[in-house]
């Protein structure tokens, strides 16, 4: 069984300062991690994922989050936040490789004040 | 970059009535799911689809629910008598399968139901 939780619904930054969306999640096996941005009335578009590979794991748009297996953590931060980041985020988990179904966390609104 | 791309980008339709919710997916992808998302709620997993039949599906894909890889380049989700706690948005995403690799998404139908 997998499942994510995302522990803020509205995060609230001013412009320049740095981001941090918060995920934990909890997996049977080892687990795929991904980010997806959903800017309004669009799609879901991969920010980044982690595959076992290296634990810091860099994304488009400056994003970059950390696998902490220890904290069952993946928490999303980018240092200096962009108006255009204004959106809602979704930490994704998958056990099974990533080839079949993902569990959708309950998403993360970011605003972006001038 | 390809891309996967859904039809209509909105869709009403009269409660009881069928509709066809249409989807292209990456041209050479293996996997393909549709999940759906209630306004205001998570996204949800509905359905995964691979080698001509359903691999995976969730308690809300019952039999009002069908899906369809008709010609080898569409996929389509067919809901047969639709009711109003159908209005959503439904997206589609494909995977190229196998470990670590992410789901593509498209841009999503709103399905309202009258």
């Amino acid at each position: 069984a997998q499942s994510v939780t995302q522990l803020d619904s509205h995060v609230s930054v001013s412009e320049g300062t740095p981001v941090l969306l918060r995920c934990n999640y909890s997996s049977s096996y080892s687990p795929s991690l991904f980010w997806y941005v959903q800017h309004p009335n669009k799609g879901l578009q991969l920010l980044l994922k982690y595959t076992s590979a290296a634990t810091l794991v860099k994304g488009i748009n400056g994003f970059e989050a950390e696998f902490k297996k220890s904290e069952t953590s993946f928490h999303l931060t980018k240092p200096s936040a962009h108006m255009s980041d204004a959106a809602e985020y979704f930490c994704v988990v998958s056990d099974s490789g990533g080839y079949q179904k993902v569990t959708f966390g309950t998403g993360t609104k970011l605003q972006v004040i001038p | 970059e390809p891309e996967v791309t859904q039809t209509p980008s909105h869709q009403v339709t009269q409660m009881g009535q069928e509709v066809i919710l249409r989807c292209v997916p990456i041209s050479n992808h293996l996997y393909f799911y549709w999940y759906r998302q209630i306004l205001g709620q998570k996204v949800e997993f509905l359905v995964s689809f691979y080698n001509n039949e359903i691999s995976e599906k969730s308690e809300i894909f019952d039999d009002q629910f069908s899906v369809e890889r008709p010609d080898g380049s569409n996929f389509t989700l067919k809901i047969r008598s639709t009711k109003l706690e159908d209005s959503a948005m439904y997206f589609c995403a494909s995977g190229a399968g196998g470990p670590n690799q992410p789901q593509h998404f498209g841009d999503g139908t709103r399905l309202s139901i009258l």
